[in-house]
């Protein structure tokens, strides 16, 4: 089974409107970490967002903020008053406890994000 | 500091020959990681290292992929007798122990098998 789930391949938004980029995740673990990456067609990952399972609050860091659903496991992660410089692919990532030492990061597919002047 | 660098950012290569990228972590990172990306997918992990150690390998990393990082510093990532299926984006990343807030990533290699 898919342990991060992005169902939008491509998405678009109008310059300075807000968009949600959809997220879920699947895991038996109950200690694990969320992750946002933007990638742009350099190549470089941009690390955007971290939600930990934990977290009371639904993390926010600028214009971006993560829905964070625990019970649907869900994180979907909103861009608000979106700039032409947010166009680029999107990854959400996830990181388990019980991954061992390395606690490497398991990426979704990405959704592509396109802003319209 | 720069952040995480690779090195070469393009690698074209001939089926069957030996390949060696390169990756320089932010200085004080103990901790170092090596994905490979293909076309349309998210990164998938191949190996870590902590510090000169290396402590994990993914089932992806077949017997022509080896990895070092001596002294803990740099780390190498060589493929040997590549295939067409080794052509991907191989990204490096590095992080301190607790990593709770993401790693660094560098601007990866990408590699063309012909």
């Amino acid at each position: 089974a898919q342990k991060i789930t992005q169902t939008q391949p491509g998405m678009f938004v109008q310059e300075k409107e807000a968009v949600t980029l959809d997220c879920t995740y699947d895991t038996s673990d109950p200690s694990y970490g969320l992750f946002w990456y933007k990638q742009p067609s350099s190549g470089e990952m941009i690390f955007l967002i971290y939600q930990g399972s934990y977290d009371q609050q639904n993390a926010t860091e600028g214009r971006y903020s993560l829905n964070f659903q625990k019970a649907r496991k869900s994180a979907n992660l909103v861009i608000s008053a979106s700039q032409l410089g947010d166009s680029a692919m999107y990854f959400c990532a996830m990181r388990e406890r019980r991954s061992g030492s390395a606690r490497q990061l398991t990426f979704g597919s990405g959704t592509q994000l396109t802003v319209l002047p | 500091d720069t952040g995480v660098s690779q090195n070469p950012r393009h690698k074209i290569t001939k089926r069957g020959q030996n390949v060696t990228f390169r990756c320089d972590p932010i200085s004080e990172h103990n901790r170092l990681y090596w994905y490979r990306q293909t076309l349309g997918q998210g990164p998938e992990f191949l190996t870590y290292f902590q510090n000169e150690a290396q402590l994990e390998k993914s089932r992806l990393l077949s017997d022509r992929f080896s990895a070092e990082r001596p002294k803990g510093s740099f780390s190498t990532l060589e493929i040997q007798r590549t295939e067409q299926g080794d052509s991907a984006m191989y990204l490096c990343a590095s992080s301190l122990d607790q990593g709770d807030y993401g790693y660094t990533f560098g601007s990866g290699t990408r590699l063309t098998v012909v």
